[in-house]
C-alpha cells in the first residue's frame, strides 16, 4: 500500500514553454501532498505544500507564479512549470500523506531538462 | 527550529560488513525523525521513522535506528551490508516551525563494495 506515481517520469522541453507534472495517490486519499526539488548530489528541498482543495503555500524563496500547483482531488496534484528556463532543469519529487501527522510517502520523482 | 546532519557525505562498506549512517538532529521539541533511502534516480523510501516509542527502531531491509536524547543522535545501522544497499540515504527531522513538514539532511552516499 501507500504508493505516489508521478508522471511523466523525464521531460525535456525548450525553454519559454511550460510543462506540467503529475502527481497521484494510487491508493489512498492524500489529505496534503508537498512539492520537492532535487538538484544533482543536494538533498531534496520542499517548494510548497498543497491541501485538496485550498491554495498551495509556498516556501520561502519559491516563485508561486513560476511553479503551480493545484490539488483537485484528494489523487491528484499538479505542477506546472510556466515559462521555463534552463536553470529550472531539475528532479521534482512529490510526496503524500494521509493525515496530519502519518507518514509521507514519496513519488518516483520527475527529471525535467529545460533546453 | 530544528536541524539535521549527517556527518559523513560519503561511506564505503565491504559487502557483509557493518553499515553505520551517523545522524544528529537539534528541535526545540521532541522530535519525530525518519530514514529515507534514494536510490539512483528513484524516488524517497521509508526505512523506518521514530515517534516517541520505542527508542530503537527496526525498519525494512535489516536497518534499524536508535533514538539517544542525550547525545541528539539518531544513528542507522545494518548488521551486514548487502550491494543493493548502495544508494543515498537521508535523516529527516520534522520541522517545528510548521507542523507535517520534513527537514533533510544533506545525505550520505553509501556504496559497497564486493
Amino acid at each position: 500500500g501507500a504508493v505516489v506515481s508521478q508522471h511523466p517520469s523525464w521531460v525535456i522541453c525548450k525553454s519559454g514553454t511550460s510543462v506540467k507534472i503529475e502527481c497521484r495517490s494510487l491508493d489512498f486519499q492524500a489529505t496534503t501532498m508537498f512539492w520537492y526539488r532535487q538538484f544533482p548530489k543536494q538533498s531534496l528541498m520542499l517548494m510548497a505544500t498543497s491541501n485538496e482543495g485550498s491554495k498551495a503555500t509556498y516556501e520561502q524563496g519559491v516563485e508561486k507564479d513560476k511553479f503551480l500547483i493545484n490539488h483537485a482531488s484528494l489523487t491528484l496534484s499538479t505542477l506546472t512549470v510556466t515559462s521555463a528556463h534552463p536553470e529550472d532543469s531539475s528532479f521534482y519529487i512529490c510526496s503524500a500523506r494521509a493525515e496530519l501527522g502519518e507518514t509521507q510517502y514519496f513519488g518516483p520523482g520527475t527529471r525535467l531538462l529545460v533546453l | 527550529a530544528q536541524s539535521v546532519t549527517q556527518l559523513d557525505s560519503h561511506v564505503s562498506v565491504s559487502e557483509g560488513t557493518p553499515v553505520l549512517l551517523r545522524c544528529n538532529y537539534s528541535s526545540s521539541y521532541s522530535p519525530s525523525l525518519f530514514w529515507y533511502v534514494q536510490h539512483p534516480n528513484k524516488g524517497l523510501q521509508l526505512l523506518l521513522k521514530y515517534t516517541s516509542a520505542a527508542t530503537l527502531v527496526k525498519g525494512i531491509n535489516g536497518f534499524e535506528a536508535e533514538f539517544k536524547k542525550s547525545e541528539t543522535s539518531f544513528h542507522l545501522t545494518k548488521p551486514s551490508a548487502h550491494m543493493s544497499d548502495a544508494a543515498e540515504y537521508f535523516c529527516v527531522v520534522s520541522r517545528t516551525d510548521s507542523w507535517g513538514k520534513l527537514q533533510f539532511g544533506a545525505g550520505t552516499q553509501v556504496v559497497v563494495t564486493p
